[in-house]
């Protein structure tokens, strides 16, 4: 069964400083992986998506993630937060086979940004 | 223009009640999907459909009724609320089962 773990409940960065949130995932195959990010009263919005192309993936709004198999992990990153990232971030596994659209999430990670 | 819309926002009402929750999309897409997120933000996949056909329905009550009239709406019916409904209930599309999925705004329900 595919499962996502993401590590930290909470991150708080000062503005323009790098942001990492981590995530690690379990699958018996080559996982569709996801991040959505949750602004406060709104609904999810896709920022990124890997699904076995490259490995280093580029999103919305300056996010990337890397896909590493051998450590199982798919991390979140952006090189300079701004005060708009503030938002509920989620690590999101696609579940195979007859479940295919089944999204699993992780946590979620509430990221903090300083001014 | 929205690409999936819920209607209501906001939903008030009390123990035992029945309610429903609207989801349209006008995105084309042949898959939509309800979940649910609970006060720790916690999102679980509920249902999902593709074509108007069930795909998906995950271990909810009996009380939890989805109806699909056409590709474009998904509704939600909820018979006799309980205290533990209070959540966030968010509708979803997607193009197809494995494509990413388009998320409204959600529908904020609380139980009296």
């Amino acid at each position: 069964a595919q499962s996502v773990t993401q590590l930290d409940s909470h991150v708080s960065v000062s503005e323009g400083t790098p942001v990492l949130l981590r995530c690690n995932y379990s699958s018996s195959y080559s996982p569709s992986l996801f991040w959505y990010v949750q602004h406060p009263n709104k609904g999810l919005q896709l920022l990124l998506k890997y699904t076995s192309a490259a490995t280093l993936v580029k999103g919305i709004n300056g996010f990337e993630a890397e896909f590493k198999k051998s450590e199982t992990s798919f991390h979140l990153t952006k090189p300079s937060a701004h005060m708009s990232d503030a938002a509920e971030y989620f690590c999101v596994v696609s579940a195979l086979g007859n479940q295919g659209g089944k999204l699993i999430f992780g946590q979620g990670t509430e990221l903090s940004v300083k001014p | 223009d929205t690409a999936v819309s819920q209607t209501p926002k906001y939903l008030v009402t009390q123990m035992g009640n029945d309610k429903s929750i609207k989801c349209e999309q006008n995105l084309g897409h042949d898959t939509m999907y309800w979940y649910k997120q609970d006060s720790k933000k916690f999102l679980k996949i509920m249902f999902s459909y593709n074509n108007k056909e069930l795909i998906i329905n995950e271990t909810v009550p009996n009380r939890f009724s989805p109806k699909s009239p056409d590709k474009a709406h998904l509704n939600l019916h909820i018979n006799s609320l309980e205290l533990g409904d209070s959540a966030v209930y968010f509708c979803a599309s997607s193009r197809t089962g494995n494509q990413p999925q388009h998320f409204g705004d959600g529908t904020r329900l609380s139980i009296l």
